[in-house]
């Protein structure tokens, strides 16, 4: 099946810095990938929306400015945190969707766990 | 606004037995794909079923099938045979039309026992 892959898995970082994490399809050319949030035991929260070549669309209550997405081609996008706050501390989700599948089956990456001190 | 309900934070089932995830979903659009993740202690998304709206006939991959009951906008996971590896977050969610962009339940935990 179609594999997605996140680096860093962990990063701890002190706050103020910034922190970038690669979302990368490895067989297959996403047009589209997503970027998701989610805190302990709670369900995955869109934040945007990237397509290759385009501006992310954020989704409402995400700061674009906090959250630079960039999608620079079809197997890679970028989510960096900006000026990272310990509220930023979170588990971080990609996904990308296949290239003309009916389907629109979106594949997952690994995670990555944000913790910021 | 488009929500997905899942009404069940919590369940238990013996293994071997068999258990049904709910979960219901609100939406005006008539193309639209629903789907079944499930989320180990790994964190790893894993893709269980996925049902086209249009489809009548409720989908199976083995162990697991799906009640979809489109007029009642329902979508339940049935797990047969449950195994100690089925333990596990089980998020309900669909996509709509062209967009493909996921609306996700709050979840359910399944917990399995031995």
């Amino acid at each position: 099946g179609a594999v997605v892959s996140q680096h860093p898995s962990r990063v701890i970082c002190k706050s103020g810095t910034s922190v970038k994490i690669e979302c990368r399809s490895l067989d297959f050319q996403a047009t589209t990938m997503f970027w998701y949030r989610q805190f302990p035991k709670q369900s995955l929260m869109l934040m945007a929306t990237s397509n290759e070549g385009s501006k992310a669309t954020y989704e409402q209550g995400v700061e674009k400015d906090k959250f630079l997405i960039n999608h620079a081609s079809l197997t890679l996008s970028t989510l960096t945190v900006t000026s990272a706050h310990p509220e930023d501390s979170s588990f971080y989700i990609c996904s990308a969707s296949l290239v003309g599948l009916a389907g629109r089956e979106q594949f997952f990456g690994p995670g990555t766990r944000l913790t910021v001190l | 606004a488009q929500t997905v309900t899942q009404s069940q934070p919590e369940m238990s089932v013996q293994e071997a037995e068999t258990v049904t995830l709910s979960c219901t979903y609100d939406t005006s659009e008539s193309d639209y794909y629903l789907f079944w993740y499930k989320q180990p202690p790994s964190r790893q998304m894993i893709l269980v079923i996925r049902q086209e709206a249009y489809k009548q006939q409720n989908a199976t991959e083995n162990r697991f099938s799906v009640n979809f009951q489109k007029a009642a906008k329902s979508f339940s996971l049935k797990i047969s045979d449950s195994q100690l590896g089925d333990a596990a977050m089980y998020f309900c969610a669909y996509t709509i039309g062209a967009g493909n962009m996921l609306t996700f339940g709050g979840g359910t935990r399944l917990m399995v026992k031995p």
